[in-house]
């Protein structure tokens, strides 16, 4: 079967970096995303990863391992309002996204 | 990005009764379209997925009776709660690509379903 696991619930501190991992088994694979989702608010797309490697865009870095089925999203310099769950989802062989069940970061002063 | 609307962004309704949600592709022409639902504290579960002018492919377990899907247009979802319980209060997020670029799917705001 399919299956996405990310951590359920990470806590960080302000200004600090956190590591959000993700592992997935699926059948197919044509891209790796992940979305940010405030609560009672739709995702919104964060990034886009189909080759390994690390993927920076601003204080947001992915990274992901094909062989490995792993990714990973880094965010540095965290902010009062990066408290959100954060998404991994995997474009599978049919152009579905599977979805992991979400982490929910808490960020503290 | 592009952009995608979802009317109403919130909806009470009395058990018994349906409920009409309209998903819209504002600046691009959606082939396919997705309907998610969303439980408190839960991620996403793919309801259906609709093809503009063929029917939609419901996912296990999702009532095709009662979750009524309807892709008429390229810009244009709806989904229909039909005789609505207070178990189908959930927040229902729709979603859209186009199929010239099937990786770039822009989700809704939402609507928040409540059924008293």
């Amino acid at each position: 079967g399919q299956n996405i696991d990310q951590p359920t619930e990470m806590t960080a501190t302000e200004g600090a970096i956190v590591q959000i991992n993700c592992t997935y088994q699926t059948s197919g694979f044509n891209g790796l995303f992940w979305y940010q989702q405030h609560a009672g608010e739709a995702p919104t797309f964060l990034s886009y990863n189909v080759l390994d490697g690390l993927e920076e865009k601003g204080r947001f870095s992915s990274f992901l391992s094909r062989s490995k089925g792993y990714s990973y999203l880094l965010l540095k310099e965290l902010q009062m309002k990066d408290s959100a769950s954060y998404l991994c989802a995997v474009m599978d062989s049919n152009y579905q996204l599977i979805w992991g069940a979400g982490t929910k970061l808490i960020i503290k002063p | 990005g592009a952009v995608v609307s979802q009317h109403p962004s919130w909806v009470i309704c009395k058990s018994g009764t349906s409920v009409k949600i309209e998903c819209r592709s504002l600046d691009f022409q959606a082939t396919t379209m997705f309907w998610y639902r969303q439980f408190p504290k839960q991620s996403l579960m793919l309801m259906a997925t609709s093809n503009e002018g063929s029917k939609a492919t419901y996912e296990q377990g999702v009532e095709k009776d009662k979750f009524l899907i309807n892709h008429a247009s390229l810009t244009l979802s709806t989904l229909t709660v039909t005789s609505a319980h207070p178990e189908d209060s959930s927040f229902y997020i729709c979603s859209a690509r186009s199929d010239s670029y099937v990786h770039e799917q822009y989700f809704g705001p939402g609507t928040r379903l409540t059924v008293t």
